[in-house]
């Protein structure tokens, strides 16, 4: 059974920094692409990072580049997400999520359970 | 960025109803489209990708069409348990953007 459990979300400052992480199992870890996607407290959804299975290419939204670094232990089968300068607007329950690929490109084909960033002073 | 306009926002429907949501991409995707349900506290499921194809599992009442820039996401015969939030999302170039999303209440 596919499980990712995300781990890491606090209260923390604007300004401050938080690490995510996501620790995946019931797959081969080291051959998928994995993402990071947000959603707003009463917001819909945001994709904001994804990786390649060996770490090579890495892409972000706009609003996080420059403050916010994903990255993979594919021997620890784990995914993380380093987030520094935080903002108000970054509060926002973190999902972790697995790519699935068709012919037109991927889909999030599972979901961690989230875990909850509060940016604020 | 490619921008993705869902309608509409909200809807009401009743068990058994045909519920029809829309999904129009700022530039062409190709068929370059999912959709996803969410329901509430709980994590987004993908219920169909490359626009028309039924993630495994997902009942045959869900389906979805178009391409290009236009899209259309039908549920034919609405059940109790699809009282949800429905997103759509290109997955033609990062970032992968999605819909505002269209939640489907209970009339």
């Amino acid at each position: 059974e596919v499980q990712l459990v995300e781990s890491g979300g606090n209260l923390v400052q604007p300004g401050g920094s938080l690490r995510l992480s996501c620790a995946a199992s019931g797959f081969t870890f080291s051959s998928y692409w994995m993402s990071w996607v947000r959603q707003a407290p009463g917001k819909g959804l945001e994709w904001v990072a994804n990786m390649k299975p060996d770490g090579s290419e890495k892409y972000y939204v706009d609003s996080v580049k420059g403050r916010m670094t994903i990255s993979r232990d594919n021997a620890k089968s784990s995914l993380y997400l380093q987030m520094n300068s935080l903002r108000a607007e970054d509060t926002a329950v973190y999902y972790c999520t697995r790519h699935s690929f068709s012919r037109f490109g991927p889909s999030h084909d599972y979901w961690g359970q989230g875990t909850l960033v509060t940016v604020s002073s | 960025d490619i921008q993705m306009t869902q309608s509409p926002s909200s809807l009401s429907a009743s068990i058994g109803d045909r519920v029809t949501i829309t999904c129009r991409a700022s530039q062409s995707i190709s068929s370059y489209l999912n959709w996803y349900q969410q329901k509430p506290g709980k994590a987004p499921k993908v219920l169909i990708y490359a626009a028309s194809t039924l993630q495994s599992g997902v009942p045959s009442r869900f389906s979805g069409s178009g391409s290009g820039t236009d899209f259309t996401f039908i549920i034919s015969s609405l059940q109790p348990e699809d009282f949800a939030t429905y997103y759509c999302q290109q997955s033609y170039i990062t970032p992968y953007t999605f819909g505002q999303g269209t939640k489907v209440e209970i009339k």
